[in-house]
């Protein structure tokens, strides 16, 4: 089962403007990270935030967490062709280990 | 890139064969785990290797086993292959498990593909 969900699960947006993408969860969390994949293939590690912190930024990406509802949200702002692809938020259930719980992710299109 | 690599890229097997999968983590990290990730949906815990022991396993059935070898690099094995496997399987390599979150490395994935 998957912890986390994605919302929305599909989001068509053109150059130029922000996405943004949210990310609910069940159980208490230690982190939550957002993750990128491209076409099928690797994830690539974006961001970060750890319970304790509410906001991250980190290059045109702005990451939220409230952890009393919780759930966070992406922003990707100024968006770019190269942002399409798939976002999924991953948290690691609280307990020790590594184990990744992934939503069902959001797949994003920018258009030029 | 990551530093993380897995072998094969691709493969075809039948129903019923076995298929083994090799990741090499990314240098220094000493902890591998390994996802399944089925047609658009996310990726799904298979288990995690820390210095050669399994240290905790996803809800999947025991004919998905795994090794961790001294370099750290890893398998991941899966006999009486179902049509249900057929999958992207991620490597991640991390520094270490613990109470707080390491960030993991994915690698590039394989995709299996079962007849």
């Amino acid at each position: 089962s998957q912890q986390g969900e994605e919302d929305p699960q599909a989001l068509s947006i053109q150059e130029g403007e922000n996405a943004t993408m949210n990310c609910s969860y069940k159980t208490s969390i230690n982190n939550l990270q957002w993750y990128r994949q491209n076409s099928g293939r690797g994830l690539v590690h974006l961001i970060l935030i750890r319970s304790n912190e509410r906001e991250k930024h980190s290059g045109r990406l702005r990451v939220t967490l409230d952890t009393s509802k919780k759930s966070s949200s992406l922003l990707i702002t100024a968006s770019r062709a190269a942002d399409t692809a798939s976002y999924f938020c991953a948290t690691d259930g609280g307990a020790a280990g590594n184990k990744l719980t992934f939503g069902g992710g959001t797949r994003v299109l920018v258009k030029p | 890139e990551t530093g993380v690599t897995q072998s094969p890229t691709h493969l075809i097997k039948t129903r019923g064969q076995q298929v083994t999968l090799r990741c090499s983590s990314q240098s220094g990290h000493n902890t591998v785990s390994w996802y399944q990730q089925a047609l658009g949906q996310g990726p799904q815990f298979i288990f995690q290797y820390y210095r050669e022991e399994e240290n905790g396993r996803g809800n999947f059935p025991p004919r998905f086993s795994g090794l961790q070898f001294p370099n750290y690099s890893s398998e991941l094995n899966v006999n009486a292959l179902e049509l249900d496997d057929s999958a992207l399987y991620l490597c991640a390599s991390s520094l270490a498990p613990g109470g707080i979150q390491e960030t993991q490395y994915f690698g590039p994935g394989t995709r299996l593909l079962v007849l």
